[in-house]
């Protein structure tokens, strides 16, 4: 079974420059959720979807941030403009059923992001 | 807020010993805990989840105990390996089917 995958893998912007991170999700995998990972911190929370709903996007910064999952697959993250703090690895992750509670959660190998 | 401490310092052992990880919580006890492994430039593995009324958990060489008294979580390899080597990462449910996660701890295991 192919695994999530992400891109690009590395991204360098100035700042006040837009972004754009896409993520495919494992097959049939109800629940997708984009994680920001500061370094040196573990996955933080932006956004969760259930199929293409959103579930929680208490901690999205929605004045820069925005994000969306088309027929509930694919996913893409965008942040515009971005600031030198948003300097983070961003991962996204799957997982089968729509609750998070027990599932696995499958992650993919994330975007790096630089804000120069 | 429902808050995950791990140990920020790296833990340095020896091949052949037992690598012993701690995992604090606060606030209320979670329903679960999710044990993760994360190699440098990769994501997260998910490698062990146990329920608040388990005691302990095993997977091969890991092993997971949850202790709601302490609000301590304690993840251990045995009979660790240079390829044990890596940030493993300590979430916990947030109540809204979600995860927070700790900041991991970084363990090197000596040959």
């Amino acid at each position: 079974e192919a695994g999530v995958a992400q891109s690009p893998r590395y991204k360098i912007i100035e700042k006040r420059q837009s972004v754009a991170f896409w993520c495919n999700p494992i097959s049939g995998h109800a629940t997708l959720y984009w994680y920001q990972q500061i370094l040196g911190q573990g996955p933080k929370l932006l956004i969760q979807f259930q199929n293409n709903g959103v579930v929680d996007d208490s901690q999205l910064p929605k004045d820069r941030f925005s994000a969306e999952r088309l027929k509930g697959v694919d996913s893409t993250l965008k942040i515009q403009p971005a600031k030198l703090e948003d300097s983070a690895v961003y991962l996204c992750a799957s997982s089968a059923t729509v609750s998070a509670s027990t599932d696995t959660q499958y992650f993919g190998p994330g975007t790096r992001l630089t804000v120069l | 807020s429902q808050k995950i401490e791990q140990n920020s310092e790296a833990l340095n052992i020896q091949e052949g010993k037992t690598a012993t990880l701690t995992c604090n919580y606060t606030n209320y006890s979670p329903a679960y805990l999710q044990w993760y492994r994360q190699d440098p430039g990769r994501g997260p593995v998910f490698l062990l989840l146990i329920r608040e009324n388990e005691k302990e958990k095993r997977k091969e060489r890991l092993k997971v105990t949850f202790d709601t008294t302490l609000k301590q979580s304690l993840f251990h390899i045995t009979a660790s390996q240079p390829a044990d080597s890596a940030t493993y990462l300590c979430a916990r449910d947030t109540g809204r089917r979600a995860l927070t996660f700790g900041s991991g701890t970084r363990l090197q295991v000596q040959p």
